[in-house]
């Protein structure tokens, strides 16, 4: 089945820094890589996503670059700031009409991010 | 605005007894999910639902079980609690289909002892 491996599991930056966090994945079947943020005490909430067609995507200080070939993906965070602190989670999964479980995320286990003022 | 709610944001139970823990969604999902949520091993996947009636084992289904007999309601139980079940419960749904976003509750801290 899928696997998907989350690197590095801390990260410490200085505030205005950028972070990077990677993730690579097993299943080249593959094609929607969501990023998911949890902030302390709190639920995840997706902040960014791709799907396979797609080698990038930005949304204001956070991107997402994939590399099908390679099988892996990376969430950017340009400018850090404290309120970036918290726990990331890349996940992958299929396409829901392949049907039954295989439209599960997988979910990597996880980056827990800080950011020093 | 989704809204994902689960019946207790923390609970306390003794070794053996019978622990429900109640999801409910008002966002009419077709798709809802029981996760545990360790520190180091990421949100591991129960359970799911991709219709009332319907579930499905995840990836570590043993001593749970799951009922789903409303579209918005999905129950996780654990027949007989043991310390090792101790954990972070998140439920998630989502729409079925192509649309992918899931969406979590608050989840649910169970303390067994």
């Amino acid at each position: 089945g899928e696997n998907v491996e989350q690197h590095p599991s801390t990260l410490s930056v200085q505030e205005g820094d950028s972070a990077v966090i990677k993730c690579t994945y097993s299943d080249s079947a593959s094609n929607y890589f969501p990023w998911y943020k949890q902030e302390l005490g709190k639920r995840p909430q997706l902040i960014i996503d791709i799907r396979s067609n797609v080698g990038e995507k930005k949304d204001q200080r956070i991107a997402v670059t994939l590399n099908k070939t390679a099988k892996h993906f990376s969430l950017h965070i340009t400018e850090t700031q404290p309120e970036d602190s918290a726990v990331y989670f890349c996940a992958a999964s299929r396409d829901l009409n392949y049907g039954g479980s295989q439209g599960n995320l997988i979910f990597g286990k996880g980056t827990k991010l800080s950011v020093k003022p | 605005d989704v809204k994902v709610t689960q019946s207790s944001r923390y609970l306390v139970k003794r070794t053996g007894e019978k622990v429900f823990l109640e999801c409910v969604q008002d966002m009419d999902h077709e798709n809802m999910f029981w996760y545990r949520q360790d520190p180091g091993l990421g949100l591991r996947l129960i359970y799911f639902s991709y219709d009332v009636k319907m579930k499905e084992k995840g990836d570590i289904p043993e001593g749970y079980s799951v009922s789903r007999e409303k579209k918005e309601r999905f129950s996780l139980i654990l027949e007989s609690a043991s310390t090792n079940q101790t954990s972070m419960y998140l439920c998630a749904s989502r729409v079925g289909g192509p649309i992918y976003e899931q969406y979590f509750g608050p989840g649910t801290r169970l303390t067994v002892t």
